[in-house]
């Protein structure tokens, strides 16, 4: 059964600290790993994965994908409050749907 | 440019119930899909719609049916409401898959 596992499940830090989130996945056919940022309803996307080794970088956030070792990283650099939120990881599932894992709940305190 | 649009935002219905959700895609798109997110959880798929065809299912019992119509909007439907089906319900556009989609703001279901 396809499955996306993320960790920490929650994270408190503190505002210019770094902090790097964890996705593990098992899935048929490997096609795309996806982070999304949700903070009050609607996630929106903030990268995609399909290489190994390739980071991807848009500001203070970078992620990278071990297609060997089956997991991505999302870093985030010097973090602000407006950070705060929960950061989702998904692969592309065979169907073309996406599988989430539990997300990461981020907050950056002042 | 209007974004992926839901009705309604936000919904309160008694157990037994039955419940329809709506969603319009961005303009051009051609597939929506439907994820249910309870909390604390990911977003969990439901259906995937493309050209008016079912594509896609997921492990949902069949209370739960949808559609597409000809401009591309979609409807949820939800049977003989349980106290477990509270959540928030998602719906994804995009052109061809859920790689590129864009979600909507979601409708919030409360079963009481």
């Amino acid at each position: 059964e396809d499955k996306v596992v993320q960790s920490p499940l929650s994270l408190v830090v503190h505002e210019g600290d770094t902090v790097t989130l964890n996705c593990s996945y098992e899935v048929t056919n490997f096609r795309s790993l996806l982070w999304y940022k949700q903070e009050k309803k609607a996630p929106t996307f903030l990268f995609m994965l399909t290489s190994s080794g390739i980071e991807k970088k848009s500001g203070r956030l970078s992620s990278i994908l071990d297609k060997k070792e089956l997991f991505s990283i999302l870093n985030i650099t010097a973090t602000q409050t407006g950070d705060s939120a929960i950061y989702l990881c998904a692969v592309e599932g065979s169907q073309g749907n996406l599988i989430f894992g539990k997300g990461t709940k981020l907050s950056v305190k002042p | 440019d209007a974004g992926v649009t839901q009705s309604p935002t936000h919904l309160i219905k008694t157990r037994g119930q039955h419940v329809t959700l709506r969603c319009s895609p961005i303009s051009g798109h051609k597939s929506v899909s439907w994820y249910q997110q309870v909390l604390g959880q990911g977003p969990q798929f439901i259906f995937q719609y493309y050209e008016k065809e079912e594509r896609g299912r997921g492990n949902f019992p069949d209370r739960f049916s949808a559609r597409q119509f000809p401009n591309y909007s979609s409807e949820l439907n939800v049977n003989a409401l349980l106290l477990g089906d509270s959540a928030l319900y998602l719906c994804a556009s995009s052109f061809h898959g859920d790689r590129e989609a864009f979600f909507g703001q979601g409708t919030r279901l409360t079963v009481v």
